[in-house]
């Protein structure tokens, strides 16, 4: 079964610093791999995901992932934290076509400290 | 329209009342979902229907009783529901039978007094 593991449910970063969030997997097989992101009352919005071709991802706000399959990993990265990136962020593994199931990471809640 | 709409925004509710959540989406999207959202936690996930049918019950207890009466549209009843049942209840909707990804509505905070 497939498995999960964010590293840090809580990180601060400055204004202006590299934001880096942890995701660690685990599959039998190919997975396929999102990130989400959750403002405070609000739904799941996704950010981006990878399923075939190009391990680095790009997507919404800046955000980008790479696709790493020798370390079972897909870090969520952003150059530069503005305060609107604060919010909770969980990422998901999908391992098979039309499996219906998303595993979700515990989350990590990111704050960006002016 | 890429939206999953979801009503009500809030409900309050006692223990012994019935009350019904709804979700509704016009993507074409023939999976939709109910998943339970407590704070500072992951959804976990209710119920799943493919093509307007129950596929998967994750052992939810009776008192929460699903229907999709189109393709468009998720309902979640609402009965004799205790106080642990308070959280925030989050429907999605996807394609069947491709990459999984789900697209989340902005939710029902459910207080169950």
């Amino acid at each position: 079964a497939q498995s999960v593991t964010q590293l840090g449910s809580h990180v601060s970063v400055s204004e202006g610093a590299l934001v880096l969030l942890r995701c660690n997997y685990s599959s039998s097989v190919p997975p396929y791999l999102f990130w989400y992101v959750q403002y405070p009352n609000q739904g799941l919005q996704l950010l981006l995901k990878y399923t075939t071709g190009a391990t680095l991802v790009k997507g919404i706000n800046g955000f980008e992932a790479e696709f790493k399959k020798s370390e079972t990993s897909f870090h969520l990265t952003k150059p530069s934290a503005h305060m609107s990136d604060a919010a909770e962020y969980f990422c998901a593994v999908s391992d098979l076509w039309g499996a219906q199931k998303l595993v979700f990471g515990q989350g990590t809640r990111l704050t960006i400290n002016p | 329209d890429t939206e999953v709409t979801q009503t009500p925004k809030h409900l309050v509710m006692g223990m012994t009342n019935k009350k019904s959540l709804k979700c509704e989406q016009h993507m074409g999207h023939r999976a939709m979902y109910w998943y339970k959202q407590k704070a500072k936690k992951p959804p976990e996930l209710m119920f799943v229907y493919s093509y307007e049918k129950l596929s998967i019950n994750e052992s939810v207890p009776s008192r929460f009783s699903p229907e999709c009466p189109n393709s468009s549209l998720l309902n979640l009843h609402l009965h004799a529901l205790q106080p642990e049942d308070s959280a925030l209840y989050l429907c999605a909707s996807s394609q069947v039978g491709q990459t999984n990804e789900q697209f989340f509505g902005p939710g029902t905070r459910l207080t169950v007094l």
